[in-house]
């Protein structure tokens, strides 16, 4: 069973630029969140994706967009960026209608915006 | 809407000591709660979770938290600090059937020989 994996570890943007960033999920999970943290924080909820769809957001602007591939692996979409995105992006994925609730984390991928 | 406060960003202990770290939840709605562990450069570890059943839970590498509804606190403890645990530590709440976690601030566990 292999763990939910993140690429790439490191990114360094200019302010303006666009990033994506990738994510593959658990064996077996159809639900991905991703989180952002910044230096010192806790981690915010971005967004979720079930089956495709957009499954719940966080207080993050329209610059910030995922997609959920059949396969269940997932991308996170920053326009536009400003300073203040330099951050840990995590992602975790889970089972919905499993009953446990409970996510599992990569390594994340630490961005850079300069 | 749900929130999470750790009380204390940086705790110390010496090894071999009781470890206490301190949440309290704020939540709308039935809770559950978790413990996560980060260690340096690296993602989240769940240590432990309560999903509604026994207030007491048990977790990994000998962690435990009770759930005090009165209180409002879900506070992680072990009985004997090792030096392996020194990390940051997360308290996470969501609204039960959410699959979306609030996150508090952390706190930096620091073991001293």
């Amino acid at each position: 069973e292999t763990g939910v994996t993140q690429s790439p570890t490191h990114l360094i943007k200019t302010r303006g630029q666009q990033v994506t960033l990738r994510c593959s999920s658990q064996s077996g999970h159809n639900t991905v969140s991703w989180y952002q943290q910044a230096l010192g924080q806790g981690p915010q909820f971005i967004f979720q994706y079930y089956r495709e769809e957009e499954n719940g957001r966080g207080n993050f602007p329209p610059r910030f967009s995922g997609l959920q591939f059949p396969n269940y692996s997932s991308e996170l979409n920053v326009n536009a960026l400003e300073l203040d995105d330099s951050a840990l992006y995590l992602c975790a994925s889970s089972l919905v209608a499993s009953g446990s609730y409970e996510q599992y984390f990569g390594p994340g991928t630490r961005l850079t915006v300069t | 809407a749900q929130s999470v406060t750790q009380l204390g960003s940086h705790v110390s202990v010496s090894e071999g000591a009781l470890v206490l770290l301190r949440c309290n939840y704020s939540s709308s709605v039935p809770p559950y709660l978790f413990w996560y562990v980060q260690y340096p450069n690296q993602g989240l570890q769940l240590l432990l979770k309560y999903t509604s059943a026994a207030t007491l839970v048990k977790g990994i590498n000998g962690f435990e938290a009770e759930f005090k509804k009165s209180e409002t606190s879900f506070h992680l403890t072990k009985p004997s600090a090792h030096m392996s645990d020194a990390a940051e530590y997360f308290c996470a709440v969501s609204a039960q059937g959410a699959n979306n976690l609030f996150f508090g601030t952390g706190t930096r566990l620091t073991v001293i020989p």
